[in-house]
């Protein structure tokens, strides 16, 4: 089964804003509202930042945002902060006779 | 609070065998679903395994089919993965997560490394 495909890497400024893409297929992202996103800093075990294609959990700034449109799914962070720099990761649930669960490759997020 | 420990990590020699525990507290743990996740040095996170609340499904990548077992004691609230036929591919620091309904998981532990080198 195929990872989920993400950028290597995106960059922005503080106060942009910037989007990660998550491309999947209509057995994984495409076919259920199961997408999220988690949010990691060097050293540091995975965050979730969102879940469910757009509900932010609590505590989460809601400069975080996710939606999903086909069979990809975008994390939006707006008004950029040097505390936003990290690797964000996108999951789905998979329909796969195997597995049940992917992750995408991973996207590292420079704040310039 | 919600606390998932992990533990059982090591250095084992290719072909040997390895077992996991991950300690839940502060959540029902017998209503829900568990996930093993594991990340190699300096790589994505990559899902290993899951099994239902009562144990009696399971799912594994096709990377470890085969070679992982994952199994839970929810008298114990402790969820394990037993590692059989270890290869070096598999070095990586392993996270245990309880997940919600909506295949996602909200709280992580700190992981345990496991490396296997000869």
């Amino acid at each position: 089964q195929s990872a989920l495909t993400q950028p290597a890497s995106v960059s922005g400024s503080p106060g942009q804003s910037i989007t990660i893409s998550c491309a999947g297929t209509s057995s994984d992202v495409g076919g259920y509202d199961f997408v999220s996103w988690y949010q990691q800093h060097p050293g540091k075990a995975p965050k979730l930042v969102i879940y469910e294609v757009s509900n932010r959990p609590s505590g989460v700034s809601h400069r975080f945002s996710g939606s999903k449109s086909g069979d990809t799914a975008s994390l939006t962070i707006s008004g950029l902060q040097a505390e936003d720099e990290a690797d964000y990761y996108c999951s789905s649930y998979t329909s796969s006779s195997i597995s049940r669960v992917l992750f995408g490759g991973g996207t590292k997020l420079t704040v310039l | 609070q919600v606390q998932v420990v992990e533990s059982g990590g090591g250095v084992v020699q290719p072909g040997r065998s390895l077992r996991l525990s991950c300690a839940a507290s502060g959540f029902s743990f017998s209503g829900y679903a568990m996930h093993w996740v594991r990340q190699a040095p300096g790589k994505g996170l990559e899902w290993v395994a899951v099994i239902s609340y009562d144990g009696s499904n399971k799912y594994y990548a096709d990377s470890v089919k085969g070679r992982f077992i994952i199994s839970r004691d929810n008298s114990k609230n402790t969820l394990y993965l037993q590692m059989n036929g270890l290869r070096a591919e598999d070095t990586a620091l392993y996270y245990c997560a309880p997940y919600s309904s909506g295949w996602y998981g909200d709280y992580w532990g700190q992981g345990t490394l496991v490396t296997v080198s000869s």
